[in-house]
């Protein structure tokens, strides 16, 4: 069974950083693009960044190019998506997801004073 | 502004079918395959349809996709009260070089 679990979320202030994770278990990780997907409180779904089986091509959405990274680490099953200079409008439930066809549970990142 | 566009919302009686549309243009649906998610209130959302009309394992026949031109729809017949949800479409666009979601559909079974 495929599973995939966020952490790392929570209250940070504009301007700071936050470092999210997942891990990843029930299939061959290295074999799977993976993405990170956000959802604003009562809005809709957004890309925000994906990362290639092996990590050498990345990918983000206008509005956190250059502030967030995605990485992986293919020998402990993990994606991560390092935050930086967060905005008020970063504030959303992230989710972890493989091939579009997989979903964590979602971690939720609050930026506010 | 999402750039595929959705109705925000569509309603059917128990056992109608529904059609959902999603609207692109030729450097999204136009070029790439469409996927269809379904949201259940508090819930992480569930892949429907993948690559226009295909459906994973657990998703029953009465779910179907397609997609013609820039456009792609989502219907759903036999319509059950749990069928009551949002509803996305999604899919690579290459002038962007990202993944672009529609806004989404809500769903009432009335």
């Amino acid at each position: 069974e495929v599973q995939l679990v966020e952490s790392g979320g929570g209250l940070v202030q504009p301007g700071g950083s936050l470092r999210l994770s997942c891990a990843a278990s029930g299939f061959s990780f290295s074999s799977h693009w993976m993405s990170w997907i956000r959802q604003a409180p009562g809005k809709g779904l957004e890309w925000v960044a994906n990362i290639k089986k092996d990590g050498s091509e990345k990918y983000y959405v206008d509005s956190v190019r250059g502030r967030f990274t995605i990485s992986r680490d293919n020998t402990k099953n993990s994606l991560d998506l390092q935050m930086n200079s967060l905005r008020p409008e970063d504030t959303a439930v992230y989710y972890c997801v493989r091939e579009m066809d997989s979903w964590g549970q979602g971690i939720l990142v609050t930026v506010s004073s | 502004q999402s750039v595929l566009t959705q109705a925000p919302s569509a309603s059917g009686t128990p056992g109608q079918r529904v059609t959902i549309s999603c609207s692109g243009s030729s450097s999204n649906i136009g070029s790439y395959d469409v996927y269809w998610f379904q949201q259940l209130p508090k819930m992480a959302p569930k892949l429907l349809i993948y690559r226009n009309n295909q459906r994973p394992s657990g998703v029953p026949d009465r779910i179907s996709g397609s997609k013609s031109g820039t456009s792609a729809s989502l219907a759903i017949s036999g319509l059950r009260s749990e069928d009551e949800a949002d509803y996305y479409c999604a899919a690579q666009d290459g002038s962007l070089s990202a993944w672009v979601f529609g806004g989404g559909t809500k769903l009432t079974v009335l």
